[in-house]
């Protein structure tokens, strides 16, 4: 089953500009991850934040979570040609050791030159 | 280099026709999964493992068999193709199992194996 949901599905923006890209999950999760994956590769770990942080940094990434609001937002700053890839927020429900990291469907970033 | 290795990476192949592809990681991690991606799907889980001899299915573990007899390899066979099993399959690997150590929660992915059944 599905827990996250990226928001937008496709952004296409101008290199040096700003991306953000939303996530929001049903369950409570005792933590969320970021992954990035160019076209028809294997995903790549960017960024993980638990559920007792609220911000966390990474080069140019900043991750937030709400957990409030079952959301968290990934934006990554001074946008590079290179950025254009999918990105996938994933979660890890809080329901003990065997719980699984469930992905959602991605978001599709073009960052044009 | 510390990494999830998949072969094979591209592969088409018949209806019926058993096959198996596998996966390897050289990192000592105990968990390890299979995923399958489809187009408006995401990553669907299809079967996990969180150390020797213990797997469990995941979301579409249906005509999917695993095993894991050594820590390092997670072989995903197909006993009996069917053309909707044809997909984008990914291995990843992690420390431990999801929840218990979200420090080392980080899942390290294989590079794909492109699979078509006809």
């Amino acid at each position: 089953s599905q827990q996250g949901e990226e928001d937008p599905q496709a952004l296409s923006i101008q290199e040096g500009e700003n991306a953000t890209m939303n996530c929001s999950y049903k369950t409570s999760i005792n933590n969320l991850q970021w992954y990035r994956q160019n076209s028809g590769r294997g995903l790549v770990h960017l960024i993980l934040i638990r559920s007792n942080e609220r911000e966390k940094h990474s080069g140019r990434l900043r991750v937030t979570l709400d957990t409030s609001k079952k959301s968290s937002s990934l934006l990554i700053t001074a946008s590079r040609a290179a950025d254009t890839a999918s990105y996938f927020c994933a979660t890890v429900p809080n329901t003990g050791a065997n719980s699984k990291l469930t992905f959602g469907k991605g978001i599709t970033l073009s960052v044009r030159p | 280099e510390a990494q999830v290795t998949q072969n094979p990476r591209y592969l088409i192949t018949v209806t019926g026709k058993k096959l198996t592809v596998t996966c390897s990681q050289n990192m000592n991690h105990e968990y390890m999964s299979w995923y399958r991606q489809d187009p408006g799907l995401g990553l669907r889980q299809i079967y996990y493992s969180m150390n020797v001899e213990v797997t469990d299915k995941g979301d579409v573990p249906e005509g999917y068999k695993v095993s894991r007899k050594e820590k390092r390899n997670f072989p995903l066979i197909l006993e009996s193709p069917s053309p909707n099993q044809t997909s984008l399959y990914f291995c990843a690997s992690s420390l431990s199992p999801s929840g218990r150590y979200p420090s080392t929660d980080t899942q390290y992915f294989g590079p794909g194996t492109r699979l078509t059944v006809l």
